[in-house]
């Protein structure tokens, strides 16, 4: 059983230009949550979906910043006009389908590590 | 807001030791705490989570305990060993299910 995969693993982008993050979450998995992790720091919540939702994006920056997941095929986290102060690691998470009142573990991925020049 | 405090931001024990962290959280409706272990260059890695029904959950050498009155909730290694050497993030289910973390524990377990 594969966990959540996330590619590219590196990616570079000098400034301007747009990145694509994706994401596949683990098998029977409907939830995904992106977090970043800016260097010395902790992960910080960005953006909530299901298939073809947006649950919360309150943590998502008000310009440059979007996701997606559609029905077929991964999540996309995407930054146009990408700065220098986007460099940091991206991580995705899944969970399952919520189960009543029982609230489910989220299990991460490798991560993308941007680097803007 | 909902925020996560973690203390210590640093820790080095002694192989064999016992290290323990501290989290505090500010939202009393939390009600799931999971914490991870984070390597180098990797992606965090669930090592165990309490939920707010139990006050003290234990697997082999970790263990965690909450205080919901208190709302505190700590991770406590016995018999450290170097490869427990990592970062250490506790976290708590914040409003809509996203997590929220503490800053991160960097544990350094010397042989």
């Amino acid at each position: 059983n594969a966990g959540v995969m996330q590619n590219p693993r590196h990616l570079v982008r000098r400034r301007g230009q747009e990145a694509r993050l994706r994401c596949s979450p683990m098998k029977g998995h409907s939830h995904v949550y992106w977090y970043r992790q800016l260097p010395e720091e902790g992960l910080k919540f960005m953006v909530y979906l299901q298939k073809e939702n947006i649950i919360d994006e309150s943590g998502m920056p008000k310009e440059r910043f979007s996701a997606e997941f559609p029905k077929e095929g991964p999540s996309i986290l995407r930054i146009q006009q990408v700065v220098r102060g986007d460099s940091a690691a991206y991580f995705c998470a899944s969970s399952p389908r919520d189960s009543g009142l029982i609230t489910d573990t989220q299990y991460f991925g490798p991560g993308t590590r941007l680097t803007v020049l | 807001g909902e925020n996560v405090e973690q203390h210590p931001s640093t820790l080095s024990v002694q192989e064999g030791d016992s290290a323990v962290i501290k989290c505090t959280y500010s939202d009393s409706a939390s009600n799931y705490f999971p914490w991870y272990k984070q390597e180098l260059g990797k992606g965090p890695q669930l090592i165990i989570d309490i939920r707010s029904n139990v006050g003290e959950k234990k697997d082999q050498r970790i263990a965690v305990t909450l205080n919901k009155t208190a709302k505190h909730f700590s991770l406590h290694i016995t018999e450290t060993q170097p490869e427990d050497s990592a970062v250490y993030f506790c976290a708590a289910k914040g409003q809509g299910g996203k997590l929220i973390f503490g800053q991160g524990t960097e544990l350094s377990v010397k042989p």
